[in-house]
């Protein structure tokens, strides 16, 4: 089975702070794949960043940086230094091996204060 | 530009009534998606189809009707036995290109349907 998990339902900040979104999923494959999205007030979701199973470097792109530790299940997201325009809900989400379709988490609602 | 369309935006409609929301891509991708999202619940999968004329049930297909006659369309059909309709739908789309590729998902702007 496979199973997102995104424990914070909101998260509020002022302007500058850095946050982290958590994420922890669940699977029995061996391969598989994350992805985190973001979901602005307009409602279209957008992707963000994209880890297979067997690559646990971390990113960093901009202000985003991301934290993929298989020992923990865990794919967090940091926003470094974050702004108004950061406010969004975050979606973390899964693929297994097989094709076809993601496994999202219940997402994270940001809201980032001036 | 290549991307997702999803037509109309906000969409009206009396109970009872069957109701086709539109999802059309240009991106040449194989696989097309369609989520329900309500108000703190994530999104949840309908329908999904990996090559024209076939698709496969998602989590919440009772209600909902689907058919993918070609590869740049996957029309969902809301139908009167869907006990709550009123969501905001997405639609997506993947390239299909062997399961240990990523395929990730690219979304249409989405469609908010509420039935008065």
């Amino acid at each position: 089975a496979q199973k997102v998990t995104q424990a914070q339902t909101e998260i509020s900040v002022v302007e500058k702070e850095d946050v982290t979104l958590d994420c922890v999923y669940e699977t029995r494959d061996t391969t598989y794949y994350l992805f985190w999205y973001k979901q602005p007030p307009s409602g279209e979701l957008v992707f963000l960043i994209r880890r297979n199973s067997f690559d646990e470097q971390n990113e960093i792109s901009g202000r985003y940086s991301w934290n993929f530790q298989k020992s923990t299940s865990s794919f967090n997201f940091t926003i470094t230094a974050s702004q108004v325009v950061d406010s969004a809900v975050y979606f973390c989400a899964l693929r297994g091996s097989t094709l076809g379709r993601l496994y999202f988490g219940r997402g994270t609602q940001l809201t980032v204060w001036p | 530009d290549g991307g997702i369309t999803q037509s109309p935006k906000y969409l009206f409609r009396k109970e009872g009534q069957n109701v086709t929301l539109s999802c059309e891509q240009n991106l040449n991708h194989d696989a097309m998606y369609w989520y329900r999202q309500d108000p703190g619940q994530g999104l949840r999968l309908i329908y999904y189809s990996q090559i024209v004329n076939d698709f496969q049930k998602g989590d919440i297909a009772e209600g909902y009707s689907v058919s993918r006659e070609k590869k740049e369309s996957f029309p969902l059909t809301v139908t009167s036995a869907q006990k709550n309709p009123t969501a905001f739908y997405l639609c997506a789309s993947s390239t299909s290109t062997g399961a240990s590729s990523y395929n990730e998902q690219f979304f249409g702007p989405g469609t908010r349907l509420t039935v008065l």
